[in-house]
């Protein structure tokens, strides 16, 4: 069965750097979305993303967030100084343009900013 | 999106039905009823959802009061490997790629 998938799996980061989390969504998928989950707490949207454009985007995606799908099948999270907290689970997500809009969610990806 | 409650927990006996209302009394015509599930350390998973009339899949069926302000997630045999964060969420008809809004979820416990 077709997969999102994630990597890494854990990425650890010093305050301050670039991280960059990938993602390769469902082949056949249009539609995009990056999630964050806090330890304990609820999964938030960051953003939504088709034709090349972000459709929709939180509060929390601010200007250190920025979104990439620089080839036919990745598709990027990259947060240009991390800080504390952006520690959480990131969670990639696609689906098809279909009115009832199934998303997939790829296992995550766990950012540590120490 | 409306707004949905769900109790905090459950627990369930493994092997037995488990029933996990969503009550949604704001819930306007064109949303559909969707629920979603986290198992521990993993993304999300999608479930079931429906708009009106009850639905069954493979992994659950979910019935929807007739004035749709509720419905119930039902997991016809627990096992241990449902022991999860349910979450119902309710979506726009015309949000083709609208954002999944997820609250805190009922967190089903299953024993042995």
């Amino acid at each position: 069965e077709p997969e999102v998938t994630q990597t890494p799996s854990h990425q650890v980061t010093q305050m301050g750097q670039e991280v960059i989390l990938r993602c390769v969504p469902i082949s056949n998928h249009l539609y995009f979305y990056w999630y964050r989950q806090i330890l304990g707490q609820k999964v938030e949207f960051l953003v939504s993303f088709y034709n090349n454009e972000i459709s929709e985007k939180s509060e929390i995606f601010d200007d250190q967030f920025s979104v990439e799908r620089p080839d036919g099948s990745n598709f990027t999270l990259k947060i240009r100084s991390t800080k504390l907290e952006d520690s959480a689970m990131y969670f990639c997500a696609s689906s098809q343009p279909l009115a009832k809009n199934i998303q997939y969610f790829g296992a995550g990806t766990r950012l540590s900013v120490l | 999106d409306a707004k949905t409650t769900q109790p905090n927990s459950m627990e369930s006996n493994e092997e037995e039905p488990v029933h996990l209302p969503c009550n949604h009394s704001t819930i306007s015509g064109t949303d559909y009823i969707h629920w979603y599930r986290q198992l521990p350390s993993q993304g999300p998973e999608y479930v079931i959802h429906g708009l009106t009339s009850n639905v069954n899949n493979r992994m659950a069926s979910l019935a929807i009061a007739e004035d749709r302000k509720s419905s119930t997630l039902i997991l016809h045999r627990a096992t241990l490997r449902d022991a999860a964060v349910y979450y119902c969420i309710l979506r726009d008809v015309g949000g083709a790629n609208s954002k999944l809004t997820f609250g805190k979820g009922i967190t089903l416990s299953v024993r042995p």
